[in-house]
């Protein structure tokens, strides 16, 4: 009930193309949900985050759309850029603890 | 900008040798967290700290770990008697506070064990 899945476990784009990754989860208990871009060599970077009281949250070229009732998250990152080609994780946090859950990771492609 | 800072980059020791990983939180921050992700994997949770204690733990971090805050800037991961199976990258992380506090993650510290 911990785990976070993540799909698909990679995605190549086209520039300009549209990515999507999604992220489903069990525990109601979650009510935090980042998604960190990790460039090999790097830590983990807050992209975007969102709480489950909306059901989209955009920042320039990316958005989460989440489904409360389906306990489903995603990431879309419009107008995909090369420079986008990295591993992003989905994670959640409960209102009890403290520790992220991390999704499994996408490797994102984005060809120029 | 504050960004958590990690040393060393790289850490390579024998098995059954002590290591310390060396973290310094952003300053103002007063939650502070160690995470493992075996290469190619995805992140795993391994202990929070918060008021000088630690607040969770993973099953990961058995007696074979330990957390310290030495002085008011560095926040250290101690790992007893290494093996093989902790060769990994170990990112710090630090927050403002919980309840989803941002968390933001230092560049981590490669250890090798051979």
């Amino acid at each position: 009930q911990q785990q976070v899945k993540q799909s698909p476990q990679s995605l190549i784009v086209q520039k300009g193309g549209i990515s999507i990754i999604n992220c489903a989860y069990e525990n109601t208990a979650f009510d935090y949900f980042p998604w960190y871009q990790q460039f090999p060599g790097k830590g983990p970077a807050l992209l975007i985050a969102i709480r489950p009281d909306v059901s989209e949250k955009k920042e320039g070229r990316f958005t989460i759309s989440f489904n409360k009732s389906a306990k489903q998250f995603s990431l879309h990152i419009m107008d995909s850029q090369p420079g986008d080609s990295a591993t992003y994780f989905c994670a959640a946090l409960d209102n009890y603890g403290q520790n992220f859950v991390f999704g499994p990771g996408t490797r994102l492609s984005v060809l120029p | 900008e504050p960004e958590v800072t990690q040393t060393p980059s790289h850490q390579v020791t024998q098995m059954g040798q002590e290591v310390i990983l060396r973290c310094v939180p952003i300053s103002n921050h007063l939650y502070f967290y160690w995470y493992r992700q075996i290469l190619g994997q995805k992140v795993e949770f391994l202990v929070s700290f918060y008021n000088n204690e630690i607040s969770e733990k993973s099953e990961i971090f058995d007696d074979q770990f330990s957390v310290e805050r030495p002085d008011g800037s560095n926040f250290t991961l101690k790992i007893r008697s290494t093996k093989l199976e902790d060769s990994a990258m170990y990112f710090c992380a630090s927050s403002s506070g919980t309840g989803g506090g941002e968390q933001y993650f230092g560049p981590g510290t490669r250890l090798t064990v051979t």
